[in-house]
């Protein structure tokens, strides 16, 4: 089974600028979640989708905003990009947003905003 | 609000040696926990998990931990050490049903192997 993919793997942004990540979930997991990985604040939750739906943000601004389609797949999107946006940015996906679930976590995409 | 720390930012070891990662919660009720190891320029991988029941549980690569609900610890471990488990490692805490899949992590401590 294909484990979860995440494009582009690299991104390169200037300031001001607007991204947009994609997350396949593995197949027939229908639970997504987002993380944001930076040397100094560490692993942050951004949100978690499950059937479409946005069930839980993460203390990040409204930049960040994020969606899940019919198939499960997700994008999450940061608009205005500031120079503090450059991390990983992980996808992890999992059977249903419940705590027995294990959630399995793609290799993420590298985002530089210069 | 529920917290994790891992208080050993660095550890070397020599590989065939003990290994021990220590990782303090703080949550108001029992929390789900788990362990993910992330290798440079990767995702993060579970190593182990626990729910509830044997406060013991094993994981993959020879890992394992131990759930102590006094101490707040949650503290992994493994007998002997290779040269391939040089890695980031993080200690997570879940909630409720409530918060769905949502996880706090620890800062991680990074594991390095000494030949």
């Amino acid at each position: 089974k294909a484990g979860v993919t995440q494009t582009p793997r690299y991104l390169i942004k200037t300031r001001g600028q607007q991204v947009t990540l994609s997350c396949s979930p593995i197949s027939g997991h229908r639970s997504v979640s987002w993380y944001q990985q930076t040397p100094g604040q560490g692993l942050q939750f951004l949100f978690e989708y499950f059937s479409e739906t946005q069930r839980n943000k993460g203390n990040f601004p409204g930049r960040f905003s994020g969606r899940q389609f019919s198939n499960s797949r997700s994008e999450m999107n940061v608009s205005t990009l500031e120079l503090g946006d450059s991390a990983l940015y992980l996808c992890a996906s999992s059977l249903a947003p419940d705590r027995e679930y294990e959630q399995y976590f793609g290799p993420g995409t590298r985002l530089t905003v210069t | 609000a529920q917290s994790v720390t891992q208080p050993d930012i660095h550890i070397t070891v020599s590989e065939g040696a003990s290994l021990e990662l220590r990782c303090n919660y703080s949550y108001g009720a029992t929390p789900y926990l788990f362990w993910y190891v992330q290798s440079p320029g990767q995702g993060l991988q579970l190593l182990l998990k626990y729910f509830s029941g044997d406060t013991l549980v094993q994981g993959i690569k020879g890992f394992e931990a131990e759930f102590k609900r006094s101490q707040s610890s949650f503290n992994l471990r493994k007998p002997s050490v290779h040269w391939s488990d040089a890695a980031e490692y993080f200690c997570a805490v879940g909630r409720g049903k409530a918060a769905g899949n949502k996880l706090t992590f620890g800062g991680g401590t990074r594991v390095l192997v000494k030949p």
